[in-house]
Formats: C-alpha cells, sequence, structure tokens
C-alpha cells in the first residue's frame, strides 16, 4: 500500500486531455511539501517530468502540467499521444515515516 | 550527458549477501548527493537509502536498516550498495538515482539508471 494514492490507470484518445490524481495526507502533500512527478516507459528508467509541484525541466514538452491543493495533486496531459502511453508516478516527502521520499502507486496511461 | 550504470545484480538465496555498483558520469559526481530506489516488478517504488555528496550523512528506509549499507567512492565516481542478510521481500530492481543537491535529505532525483535486478530466492 502507496503512501500516496494514484488511480491505477487512466485513459483517453490521442488530442484529448487526462488528469491524474495523486492524494496524500497533512504530513506529506498537506504539510506543502513539494510533489514531483516521474514518467516511467516501458522497460525505461523512471524521467523526471514535473518537479517543485508544476515546474517542467528543460526538454519536457508543454502538454505535461502539474498542479497542487490541499493534500491531492494533480498531473494533466493535454493534446495526449501515442508516445505518452507510459506509467506516471508521483512524489513527496513524508514528516511522519522514518523514510525519505514517499512514492505513490504509479497510474498506467493508455492511449486508444 | 548524465549516465548511471547499476551492476552486481542477481539470485541470491535468503540470508545471504550482495553488492551493487553504480558508475556514473557526465556530471560532476562529488557535487550530489545520490540514492537507491527500488522498485519490486509490476509495482510502485520504494526509497531504500541515500547519502550526502562527502559521505558525512546517511540515510535509510526502516526496511533496510541495519542490513544494508550505502557509501561512495567519489575517485571513482561510483555509489555502492552493501545488502546483507538478504530476505525475499527484498527482490526489487535497484535503481542509484542522482539527487538535485548536495544533501541526500533535502532533494529529490532527477536522473535515474537502467536498474539492476536483485532477486532473493532459495
Amino acid at each position: 500500500q502507496s503512501v500516496l494514492t494514484q488511480p491505477p490507470s487512466v485513459s483517453g484518445a490521442p488530442g484529448q486531455r487526462v488528469t491524474i490524481s495523486c492524494t496524500g495526507s497533512s504530513s506529506n502533500i498537506g504539510a506543502g511539501y513539494d510533489v514531483h512527478w516521474y514518467q516511467q516507459l516501458p522497460g525505461i528508467a523512471p524521467k523526471l517530468l514535473i518537479y517543485g509541484d508544476n515546474n517542467r525541466p528543460s526538454g519536457v514538452p508543454d502538454r505535461f502540467s502539474g498542479s497542487k491543493s490541499g493534500t491531492s495533486a494533480s498531473l494533466a496531459i493535454t493534446g495526449l499521444q501515442a508516445e505518452d502511453e507510459a506509467d506516471y508516478y508521483c512524489q513527496s516527502y513524508d514528516s511522519s515515516l522514518n523514510v525519505l521520499w514517499v512514492f505513490g502507486g504509479g497510474t498506467k496511461v493508455t492511449v486508444l | 550527458e548524465v549516465q548511471l550504470v547499476e551492476s552486481g545484480g542477481g539470485l541470491v538465496q535468503p540470508g545471504r549477501s550482495l553488492r551493487l555498483s553504480c558508475a556514473a558520469s557526465g556530471f560532476t559526481f562529488d557535487d550530489y548527493a545520490m540514492h537507491w530506489v527500488r522498485q519490486v516488478p509490476g509495482k510502485g517504488l520504494e526509497w531504500v537509502s541515500g547519502i550526502t555528496w562527502n559521505s558525512g550523512s546517511i540515510g535509510y528506509a526502516d526496511s533496510v536498516k541495519g542490513r544494508f549499507t550505502i557509501s561512495r567512492d567519489n575517485s571513482k565516481n561510483s555509489l555502492y550498495l552493501q545488502m546483507n542478510s538478504l530476505r525475499v521481500e527484498d527482490t526489487a530492481l535497484y535503481y542509484c538515482a542522482k539527487d538535485i543537491g548536495t544533501y541526500y535529505d533535502s532533494g529529490y532525483p532527477d536522473y535515474w539508471g537502467q536498474g539492476t535486478l536483485v532477486t532473493v530466492s532459495s
């Protein structure tokens, strides 16, 4: 059971917008700690997609955006493309656990 | 280009030991903290351990504390994970990850290796 809760899967047609939620608690996201998102293509190492809630590293398309409110965060993908089919993970810090980083369980995005 | 290449994984019996290595290139290794993160195949990610740039501060997840030891050799641009008293539940793909900063407890990973698979089974 992951500390951060994500839906197991979301899907959309090419060109559509999909969102992935990441729900935490008052000891992680709700405490104001930054949320980061990673994209993991099949058989490939995770890649930093969004950092500090809503910032994109150089090279990440602006189709990807992040937001945070209260104890939850979201990743939105607009103009969905076939190459976006991957697993997506959220990550934050938790002050109540003896572990540095906490992750969501991952969400599989399927492009229909 | 940042590259992180893990090695040392394999099949090992419960109770035995294994040492993982991570060779880093494409950045100034001793400017950054480093981490190990593992992933059970088909499951989520779990932070295992982190180490500051100069090995001055180290952290472990409770699940591995007392059994695993992280270390680094800045002269060789390498990160290590000594895993003792291995358990079946340690079976996972182990990733080496670079931190964005110098201290392991204040950043997040910006680059990951491809991982090395550790299977603990009798």
